[in-house]
């Protein structure tokens, strides 16, 4: 069974622009999550999907940072315009059941640098 | 809301000796406690979980983890640590109240040396 993966690994880009990021769950898993590590500091929740619904999108720093998922598989998030604090690592992960008791997969990460 | 504490950022243990990372948390009711190693270029694992029972869990890689209510602290213990267990490790928390989001420590770096 394939990992999470998430695609690039690495983008570099410059403020004002714009970056889309994108996570392909485990195949079956209907819960998918983003999250974010700002340099050093904890990893925070972004939002949360249920299928191709958002259960949870109280994480989301601005409305500069959009999360879809069609169709209930992938997901993008796309950031526009980029910022500097927008730099860090965003994780995906994904889960079969929905809750915090269940674990959740998760994959390597983009690492997103603003310059 | 609940809240993760890991006090410190980097720890350096010899290979062959034991380790302890520490964890605290804050949560009003029964929460449930995770452990996540990131090891470099790879994603989260799960090294283990508590969520009601016995207050000693055991995991993988032969890592364990007690459950101290009193405390509000969740620890990582390993025996004798491999210089494979280099890595990031992650303490984490989740309501046991319906539906919530799992909060992240800010993670400790362990170092292995030789």
């Amino acid at each position: 069974e394939a990992g999470v993966t998430q695609f690039p690994s690495h983008s570099v880009i410059e403020k004002g622009q714009t970056v889309t990021l994108r996570c392909d769950p485990i195949s079956g898993h209907d819960n998918l999550y983003w999250y974010r590590r700002v340099m050093g500091k904890e990893i925070k929740f972004l939002l949360h999907f249920v299928k191709e619904s958002k259960q949870d999108e109280s994480g989301m720093p601005n409305n500069r940072f959009l999360a879809e998922r069609t169709g209930g598989t992938y997901s993008t998030l796309k950031v526009q315009p980029a910022e500097l604090e927008d730099s860090g690592v965003y994780f995906c992960a994904s889960s079969r059941v929905t809750g915090a008791k269940y674990e959740q997969y998760f994959g390597p990460g983009t690492r997103l640098t603003v310059t | 809301a609940q809240s993760v504490t890991q006090p410190d950022i980097h720890i350096t243990v010899s290979e062959g000796a034991s380790l302890e990372l520490r964890c605290n948390y804050s949560y009003g009711a029964t929460p449930y406690l995770f452990w996540y190693v990131q090891s470099p270029g790879q994603g989260l694992q799960l090294l283990l979980k508590y969520f009601s029972g016995d207050t000693l869990v055991q995991g993988i890689k032969g890592f364990e983890a007690e459950f101290k209510r009193s405390q509000s602290s969740f620890n990582l213990r390993k025996p004798s640590v491999h210089w494979s267990d280099a890595a990031e490790y992650f303490c984490a928390v989740g309501a046991s109240g319906g539906y919530q989001k799992v909060t992240f420590g800010t993670g400790t770096k362990l170092q292995v040396i030789p």
